[in-house]
């Protein structure tokens, strides 16, 4: 699977947009790009994934850039509670035999009042 | 319908005891993964799991540390004859079968070990 690199930490105004970057330059053709947090001492969350085109749910929205080699999770009103360390993960189908996420170091965010 | 369980949310072993980690996965989902998150780092994958099958144990310690996922029960991490340097939180995920491009991934609120 594809190596991330993400900012180690970034803030965050209230009721903001955040925008937290990830480069995956050797990603291949069949490699998705999952986004996960973790809130302080909690599991890690499912946030949203995508594989070229840009996605959007209740949570957040990725932007894929044409190229695949770079991605940035937008939340765009971000509260206190979005407070967590993200993890950009990149990660090729395993047919029915499932696979394991591989998780870097993430970027932190604080969102500040 | 209940998440990922884990069980116990918190565990004070002594040097040399064994500890044992419980996990039920979701309802349906017959994968299982553990990881482990050292104080202050990432968390770093141990084992994945299918039903009486270890698929990957690629990044379990490879002495003390074993894993199990009966045919009928919950999943199994037992760490045996702890040591300080194995106080962590050790979380478990679960997936459905097959091969969609998303698993269901699901993680517990994990077992907070403290080797005293």
């Amino acid at each position: 699977d594809a190596k991330t690199t993400q900012p180690p930490s970034m803030d965050c105004a209230e009721g903001r947009a955040a925008n937290l970057p990830c480069n995956h330059s050797t990603i291949s053709g069949n490699e998705y790009v999952y986004w996960y947090r973790q809130i302080h001492s909690q599991g890690p969350q499912y946030i949203i994934h995508g594989l070229k085109n840009n996605e959007t749910n209740e949570m957040a929205s990725l932007i894929i850039t044409e190229d695949r080699k770079s991605s940035t999770l937008i939340l765009p009103h971000a509260t206190l509670r979005d407070t967590a360390v993200y993890y950009c993960i990149v990660r090729g189908l395993s047919y029915n035999q499932g696979g394991k996420l591989i998780f870097g170091q993430g970027t932190e965010l604080s969102v500040k009042p | 319908n209940a998440g990922v369980m884990q069980n116990p949310r918190h565990l004070v072993r002594r040097r040399g005891q064994e500890a044992r980690l419980r996990c039920s996965p979701m309802k349906g989902h017959s994968h299982v993964y553990w990881y482990r998150q050292l104080p202050e780092e990432g968390l770093k994958f141990m084992v994945y799991l299918q039903k009486e099958n270890i698929i990957d144990e690629s990044g379990m310690p490879k002495e003390r540390f074993s894993a199990e996922f009966p045919k009928e029960g919950p999943s199994i991490l037992r760490i045996q004859q702890v040591v300080r340097g194995d106080s962590a939180a050790y979380f478990c995920a679960s997936s459905l079968p097959g091969d969609s491009e998303f698993y269901g991934y699901t993680f517990g609120s994990g077992t907070r070990l403290t080797v005293v």
